[in-house]
């Protein structure tokens, strides 16, 4: 069993709508949480960073981790053609960035 | 200011044969890292750097070495490439050892024949 999980997709949904993405993880000792957003034939980019557990807001977007129950969510409010991308989820139990362990990714199409 | 610079984007290799990947970041970094990323594997780290100067295994670094040339600069070499590494390799850099939060270069698409 991988120690983050994320289902592959892809994710179709249309214009306006609102995404829920989501990774499930094994390691309690995870602390530090991010999303990352690749375009196709890009390399990621950092858009979301908690740390614990609770909420953060940045614009469309909104992080949200469970350590209860293991669990981190990305929504995304009134989605755009220009969302449509791979969503990476990735984790840390301390803030050292060789300790990151990466989810495979979603990949998400929003339709006009 | 171009972030992480990686070259070459595209590369077909033939068993066997030996290239280097060339990474440079213009952040003033001081980590520097190199990643693969396999269909539904998740990026998996290769080497990184936390430093001038260091070099470290992380979780797959079984037929690659690195080299970390100056402060800017982080190369990833293949002796003999094989099949089992054809993949899309990404360059990242962070702040610092401590620093988690990575940026990443656009990748180069290796193929091994």
């Amino acid at each position: 069993q991988k120690e983050v999980e994320q289902d592959p997709g892809p994710l179709s949904v249309p214009e306006g709508a609102i995404v829920s993405l989501n990774c499930t993880y094994s390691n309690s000792a995870f602390q530090y949480f991010m999303w990352y957003r690749q375009y196709s034939r890009k390399g990621p980019e950092l858009l979301m960073y908690t740390y614990s557990s609770g909420n953060k807001e940045d614009g469309r977007f909104t992080a949200q981790v469970d350590k209860s129950s293991k669990y981190i969510s990305l929504f995304i409010r009134d989605s755009q053609p220009s969302d449509s991308a791979t969503y990476l989820c990735a984790m840390t139990r301390n803030n050292a960035g060789n300790m990151l362990t990466f989810g495979g990714g979603t990949r998400l199409m929003v339709k006009p | 200011n171009a972030g992480v610079t990686q070259t070459p984007k595209f590369q077909v290799l033939k068993t066997g044969q030996s290239m280097t990947l060339q990474c440079a970041q213009d952040m003033n970094h001081n980590s520097m890292y190199w990643y693969r990323q396999d269909p539904g594997m998740g990026l998996r780290l290769i080497y990184y750097s936390a430093s001038e100067g260091t070099t470290d295994k992380g979780e797959v670094p079984n037929g690659y070495n690195v080299s970390r040339l100056n402060k800017r600069e982080f190369s990833l070499r293949l002796e003999s490439a094989a099949p089992s590494q054809t993949s899309v390799y990404f360059c990242a850099s962070s702040r610092g050892p401590t620093n988690e939060k990575l940026f990443f270069g656009s990748g180069t698409q290796l193929s091994v024949l």
